[in-house]
């Protein structure tokens, strides 16, 4: 158990839509990270926030928004859904701004688009 | 942007067997991190190298950092069903994120 929690484990929407994931760090971690792992892409990192702060951003659709709240945990918001966003989605936290440190990953949340 | 190559896609090997997989970046890496995700798990951390020409070991694993600190290999002795799984590489980025491979997916026979 890494300490990363994310709800829901799966989600079964339809295209258009749209759904929030939720993740909740390791204790004492500033640090989220949002990857999506589709099956031949590897881990694909999307976005970084630090104490509340974006701190980082990579290939992140415009669809695609997410914020860190006070608490630390994260939400990231998915809009107008195609079937080609269907993937797992990971949370990873982190006690370091930069990428110089541990990443914890939590269990990811599964996405399907029908 | 900045890219992560990692070689070979598939792995199937003996077990008892030798694995080695390779991480080669077109650009300067801060530092170069493992991770293993077993079928149906999530990724977990294994080590982070950070200087030039670094050698890391842990029991069977062999962990290098290459000298211009553009490249990285991950070496397995003697390879058992245990470590079955997507080996994954993931460089550190010029924007402090990290890059992270597409994998090596290792398979064993017993």
């Amino acid at each position: 158990d890494s300490g990363v929690t994310q709800t829901p484990k799966h989600l079964i929407t339809a295209t258009g839509q749209r759904v929030t994931l939720r993740c909740s760090p390791r204790s004492g971690d500033l640090s989220v990270y949002w990857y999506q792992q589709s099956l031949d892409q590897g881990l694909q990192f999307l976005i970084q926030y630090y104490n509340g702060e974006e701190r980082a951003k990579g290939n992140i659709l415009e669809r695609f928004s997410a914020q860190q709240f006070p608490d630390l945990h994260s939400e990231l918001n998915l809009s107008s859904l195609e079937l080609g966003d269907s993937a797992l989605y990971f949370c990873a936290s982190s006690d370091s701004p930069m990428a110089s440190g541990e990443q914890y990953f939590g269990p990811g949340t599964r996405l399907t688009v029908t | 942007g900045q890219q992560v190559m990692q070689i070979p896609q598939y792995q199937h090997v003996q077990e008892g067997e030798d694995f080695t997989t390779y991480c080669n970046s077109s650009t300067t890496l801060s530092n170069i991190q493992w991770y293993k995700q077993r079928p149906g798990g999530h990724p977990v951390f294994l080590i982070q190298l950070v200087k030039s020409g670094e050698v890391k070991k842990q029991k069977r694993l062999t962990f290098q950092f290459g000298e211009a600190k553009k490249n990285s290999s991950l070496h397995i002795t003697a390879t058992q069903t245990t470590d079955v799984g997507t080996y994954f590489c993931a460089g550190g980025g010029s924007q402090g994120n990290l890059i992270f491979g597409k994998g090596t997916k290792l398979s064993v026979k017993p």
